[in-house]
């Protein structure tokens, strides 16, 4: 039984970073694809991009493109989302969640992360 | 830059049947963009419901059904029950990227 676990909330201010993490448990952590997908506060969700861990290929919206960074590390099965130049829109839920690597089933994330809240705040 | 739609709100009587849809704001929805539904409750992450236009996930029970219906995707609802009562959102797939709807607000009552 696959599990993705998500670090801890962060407080940012506007125009730093911020780092999320996921790790797996269970499964082949390789073997699938890790998508990220956040939620503003009364919003609906959208998509950020995604990453093929046993490849390192990730690709991105093109609303964050040059913004986010999305990265594996296959030692310890572990996808990171990094966002940059924060400003206060940032603030949302980010959720990881597995994702079917073929192009049939790219819209199908069955496992979800519990998600980590993220507020920009000065 | 094409936008996924969703009808912002719905309401259907318990025990009622209800279809959400999902379309594009320029074309039409068909099964190559693999239509996926999610259903989601505050607080919680969203949960599968329907992938690849009409493939239910694990344990979703079979009065949830997707299709395509026109020109867009669609999810129906038959003998909608109080726990029901939930945001929806379908997931079109755009050539490499994914893009969400806005998302539906189901009410039951």
């Amino acid at each position: 039984q696959v599990q993705l676990v998500q670090s801890g909330a962060e407080v940012k201010k506007p125009g730093s970073s911020v780092k999320v993490s996921c790790k797996a448990s269970g499964g082949t952590f390789s073997s699938y694809t890790i998508s990220w997908v956040r939620q503003a506060p009364g919003q609906g969700l959208e998509w950020m991009g995604r990453i093929i861990p046993i490849l390192g290929i990730a690709n991105y919206a093109q609303k964050f493109q040059g913004r986010v960074t999305i990265t594996a590390d296959k030692s310890t099965s572990t996808a990171y989302m990094e966002l940059s130049s924060l400003r206060s829109e940032d603030t949302a839920v980010y959720y990881c969640a597995r994702t079917c690597s073929s192009t049939s089933c790219y819209t199908l994330m069955d496992v979800w992360g519990q998600g980590t809240t993220v507020t920009v705040s000065s | 830059q094409t936008v996924v739609t969703q009808e912002p709100s719905f309401s259907v009587s318990p025990g009622g049947t209800v279809t959400l849809t999902c379309g594009l704001s320029s074309g039409s929805v068909s099964t190559s963009y693999y239509p996926s539904w999610y259903q989601q409750t505050p607080g919680q992450a969203p949960r599968t419901l329907i992938y690849s236009t009409n493939t239910r996930s694990s344990g979703v029970p079979d009065r949830f059904s997707g299709s395509i219906l026109g020109n867009k995707a669609a999810l129906t609802i038959t003998g909608a029950q109080a726990d029901d009562e939930s945001d929806y959102y379908c997931v079109l797939y755009m050539g490499s990227v994914v893009v969400f709807g806005g998302g539906t607000k189901l009410t039951v009552l």
